[in-house]
């Protein structure tokens, strides 16, 4: 079972770069979501989505990009990477059908020098 | 504004002990709560959730105690295993937003011989 995968699962940008982070999942969850894990400050929301065509910030979502055209797949985009967003990336899905519990994938560690 | 806070960033027990592992969070609207495992260079793993409508949860070694007069969760695992060795993070979402979740700054517990 594939369940949520993300790629790249390593990159390293230069300052001003840009790129896109791929999330897709074979579950038929409706609900998808970013986050992002920094030390000592849990996991937070950048954006999220809660069908295909719709999406919406989260706490963190400046600097990102964000676009919902299926509902298997989620990708994030930095326009122009800082320093300031090196972090491991997680993408997660859920269902409310299934208990609203998040699905992660198994990150994605972005280094921008 | 951190709404869901694990005030013990480590946690340290012996094999066969129970763990327990607390959660606060400031919010009221929170009517779910989930509680994720992690192990290093993996993306987090649900162990067990806990709806506003209860105040106990079990699933195995794991059970979720919630007291919503405190806004407290906390989580037991008895006993405790090697394998458990791990971050925890505790996560909160109100109903109007099923599918965001605010999580904590987690627990890294360790489980000693």
């Amino acid at each position: 079972n594939a369940g949520v995968t993300q790629t790249p699962k390593f990159q390293v940008l230069k300052t001003g770069q840009s790129m896109t982070l791929q999330c897709a999942q074979d579950m038929n969850h409706e609900y998808m979501s970013w986050y992002r894990q920094d030390p000592g400050m849990g996991l937070r929301l950048i954006h999220y989505s809660v069908g295909a065509g719709i999406t919406d910030q989260g706490e963190v979502p400046n600097g990102y990009n964000v676009s919902r055209s299926t509902t298997e797949d989620f990708p994030l985009r930095l326009l122009s990477a800082a320093p300031s967003q090196t972090s491991v990336y997680f993408c997660a899905s859920s269902s409310q059908n299934l208990n609203r519990a998040l699905f992660f994938g198994e990150g994605s560690r972005l280094t921008v020098l | 504004d951190q709404q869901v806070k694990q005030n013990s960033p480590s946690l340290s027990v012996q094999e066969g002990r129970i763990s327990i592992l607390n959660c606060d969070y400031t919010n009221s609207m929170f009517d779910y709560f989930l509680w994720y495992k992690k192990y290093p260079a993996e993306g987090p793993t649900f162990l067990i959730s806990i709806s506003s409508i209860k105040d106990k949860n079990e699933d195995g070694r794991f059970t979720v105690f919630l007291n919503k007069s405190a806004k407290h969760l906390s989580l037991h695992i008895v006993p405790s295993q090697p394998g458990d060795s791990a971050v925890y993070f505790c996560a909160a979402s109100a109903g109007d937003s099923w599918g965001k979740f605010q999580f904590g700054a987690g627990t890294q517990v360790v489980v000693t011989p």
